[in-house]
C-alpha cells in the first residue's frame, strides 16, 4: 500500500523569503503525486499534480513541485511567499492499482511572519 | 467550476444521534468521496462511490455508513454518534473519465460530538 509522509508539522516563513515544503511517499510503481492547500475554513484546493512527463511541475500561485524518482520525493516550492500563502498543505499519492483513491500526508501548516 | 456543497458547515450532536452529512456536487461526476480530518492524521478515506447505488470502503469505515440514491448526491450516515467521531467531514467527487485523480472538494463539515 502507498503512503505518504510530510515531515514537517509546522512551517514559518518570513514575507518573501523562499519556501520548501517536503514530501516522501512510498509506493512501488511511478505514483501520481499531488499537492492541495487548504485555507482556514475551506476545503481542500488542488495546487499542482505530477502524472508523468517532466519533473518539475507548474502550479497555481506560483508554486512549483519537482518530483525525484530516486529520492521518493515531490517537495513544494515557492520563491517568494506571500501572506496569503498560510494555510495548510498536503500532499497526496495515487496509485494506478488502487482506482481512484488517494492517500494524504498528515499536513504542513504554513505560517508567514510579516 | 465544479462545486462540491456540504449541507453544513457546523454541527453539534449528541453521542447516540444519528447524524446525516450531506454532499451535493453539481458536475455530473461519478465518484465521490467522505474523508475525515484530523490534526497530523490527514485526510483518511471513510467510504467512496464510484456510482449510483454502490459503495466501497476506504481505510477508517467502521461506525459509519453511506448512500447513493442520486449520483449527485452522496450522504454519510453516523448510524450511533459517539465521541470519538468529533471531527472535519470533507466530501469530493471526481470525473472518472477524465484525467487521474483529481478530486474536487468541498468546504467541510465540523462535527462536535458531545
Amino acid at each position: 500500500a502507498q503512503s505518504v509522509t510530510q515531515p514537517d508539522i509546522h512551517i514559518t516563513v518570513s514575507e518573501g523569503a523562499s519556501l520548501e515544503l517536503r514530501c516522501n511517499y512510498s509506493y512501488g510503481a511511478t505514483p501520481y503525486l499531488f499537492w492541495y492547500v487548504q485555507s482556514p475554513g475551506q476545503g481542500l484546493q488542488l495546487l499542482l499534480k505530477y502524472f508523468s512527463g517532466d519533473t518539475l511541475v507548474q502550479g497555481i500561485k506560483g508554486f512549483e513541485a519537482e518530483f525525484k524518482r530516486s529520492q521518493s520525493s515531490f517537495n513544494l516550492r515557492k520563491p517568494s511567499v506571500h501572506w496569503s500563502d498560510a494555510a495548510e498543505y498536503f500532499c497526496a499519492v495515487g496509485a494506478s492499482n488502487a482506482g481512484n483513491m488517494l492517500t494524504f500526508g498528515g499536513g504542513t501548516r504554513l505560517m508567514v511572519k510579516p | 467550476d465544479v462545486k462540491v456543497t456540504q449541507s453544513s458547515r457546523y454541527l453539534v450532536k449528541r453521542t447516540g444521534e444519528k447524524v446525516f452529512l450531506e454532499c451535493v456536487q453539481d458536475m455530473d461526476h461519478e465518484n465521490m468521496f467522505w474523508y475525515r480530518q484530523d490534526p497530523g492524521l490527514g485526510l483518511r478515506l471513510i467510504y467512496f462511490s464510484y456510482d449510483v447505488k454502490m459503495k466501497e470502503k476506504g481505510d477508517i469505515p467502521e461506525g459509519y455508513s453511506v448512500s447513493r440514491e442520486k449520483k449527485e448526491r452522496f450522504s454519510l450516515i453516523l448510524e450511533s454518534a459517539s465521541t470519538n467521531q468529533t471531527s472535519m467531514y470533507l466530501c469530493a467527487s471526481e470525473n472518472r473519465g477524465a484525467a487521474k485523480n483529481i478530486q474536487y472538494f468541498g468546504a467541510g463539515t465540523r462535527l462536535s460530538v458531545l
